[in-house]
């Protein structure tokens, strides 16, 4: 089946540190590009990061730039985000998800993992 | 950055209904790299369009797209019940990628 599926989420104080995790399955996921999307509660949706396929290039929302860290694991199909420096306003659900670059949009998402920061 | 704005906020329709969402940017989305996302309570998003007006795999084609530039519709024949939930439309032409606030389309 293809799928993916995040990890990690937690609660945490203003200024902590966490990681999050996302593994693919079901597809060959060294080919695609890759991408954190969080969700405040009751909010809309605000793409997070990106990476390409080798792991080469990361991109970053000014909102979360020099604080989150993107990377991948081809070897163990997983994906992963860093996460420090966190403040309140990062409170939300994080889903990961594939990104084409055929088709250029994110055509599979994960269920998503709740990230708390709060004291 | 662009801005995408979505109207109406919400909109209330009865099954069998037709719903017209509209998604407009602040400046041309390149390529028509805009796409559209369906997200129940509970649930991550499902990508419905992609490319402005190309169906997803397995998207029933009640659902259709249009639009290029800087205005965007979706637009859902006879509502089916499972229809009901938040609509997004979200653009990847120009970085940083954006969304749209939403259109909660609910029973009327």
């Amino acid at each position: 089946e293809v799928q993916l599926v995040e990890s990690g989420g937690d609660l945490v104080q203003p200024g902590g540190s966490l990681g999050l995790s996302c593994a693919g399955s079901g597809f060959t996921f060294s080919s695609y590009a890759m991408s954190w999307v969080r969700q405040a509660p009751g909010k809309g949706l605000e793409w997070v990061s990106s990476i390409t396929g080798s792991g080469a290039i990361t991109y970053y929302a000014d909102s979360v730039k020099g604080r989150f860290t993107s990377s991948r694991d081809n070897s163990k199909n997983r994906l992963y985000l860093q996460m420090n420096s966190l403040r309140a306003e990062d409170t939300a659900i994080y889903y990961c998800a594939r990104f084409p670059t055929s088709i250029h949009t994110f055509d599979l998402w994960g269920q998503g993992t709740m990230v708390t920061v709060s004291s | 950055e662009i801005v995408l704005t979505q109207s109406p906020g919400t909109l209330s329709l009865s099954p069998g209904e037709r719903a017209t969402l509209s998604c407009r940017a602040s400046q041309t989305v390149g390529n028509s790299f805009l796409a559209w996302y369906q997200q129940k309570p509970g649930q991550a998003p499902r990508l419905l369009i992609y490319g402005a007006s190309t169906r997803a795999t397995g998207i029933p084609d009640r659902f259709s797209g249009s639009g290029s530039g800087t205005d965007f519709t979706l637009t859902i024949n006879r509502l089916e019940p499972e229809d009901f939930a938040v609509y997004y439309c979200q653009q990847c032409g120009s970085s940083p990628w954006t969304f749209g606030q939403g259109t909660k389309v609910g029973i009327k």
